[in-house]
């Protein structure tokens, strides 16, 4: 059974300050990592997918680092706002190419505070 | 820009009655999802679809669960008999080739 886990749960951050959270993931037969940010009642919105180790993305305040390696990624939001708030996702797919279904972690809860 | 989108947003039903849910993909997409989420739990694959048939389904997906996609652009899930268990939110994703998983805003599914 494949077992994602992000960490922490849940976060508070105040209004400018810099954060970031973890995913961490088998690293067997590992084909890519994905980031969604996901509001309450909307559709969880895809920030970043990455395959190879090393890879960094970056989306505005928002980045990512990938470790194929030793299984896991960090998110990184930089000077955060209250828009930031949301629960964050990481996902990692195996097979490869075709329709892979995505290995989800829990999430982690962040909050932003003014 | 373009979008997944789900209906109903919630549907209530009595246990042993069937549901669809259906889910209108990103139009020039080519493989087809659906996930759930139980409440306070991860979300979890149920199956994916391309080229007309099932790709791959997990060990969720029983007998109980269909999918199909009748015309060129609605894609559904079906479960023939609900249980208690099957309340949960149900989302559905669409992707082109090798790229992102996009989803929908999902079915909120309450079994009484």
């Amino acid at each position: 059974i494949l077992n994602v886990e992000q960490s922490p749960q849940s976060l508070h951050v105040q209004e400018g300050d810099s954060t970031n959270f973890t995913c961490s993931f088998p690293s067997s037969n590992f084909y890519a990592l994905h980031w969604y940010r996901w509001e309450t009642a909307k559709s969880p919105e895809a920030l970043f997918v990455m395959t190879l180790n090393g890879d960094e993305k970056k989306k505005g305040r928002i980045s990512a680092t990938l470790n194929t390696k030793e299984g896991y990624s960090y998110l990184y939001i930089k000077g955060s706002q209250p828009e930031d708030s949301a629960t964050y996702l990481c996902a990692s797919s195996y097979s490869g190419g075709g329709a892979d279904g995505l290995t989800f972690g829990k999430g982690t809860h962040l909050i932003i505070q003014p | 820009e373009p979008e997944v989108t789900q209906t109903p947003s919630h549907q209530v039903t009595q246990m042993g009655q069937e549901v669809i849910l259906r889910c209108v993909p990103i139009s020039n997409h080519l493989y087809f999802y659906w996930y759930r989420q139980i409440l306070g739990q991860k979300v979890e694959f149920l199956v994916s679809f391309y080229n007309n048939e099932i790709s791959e389904k997990s060990e969720i997906f029983d007998d109980q669960f269909s999918v199909e996609r009748p015309d060129g652009s609605n894609f559904t899930l079906k479960i023939r008999s609900t249980k208690l268990e099957d309340s949960a939110m149900y989302f559905c994703a669409s992707r082109r080739v090798a790229d992102t998983q996009y989803f929908g805003p999902g079915t909120r599914l309450t079994v009484l």
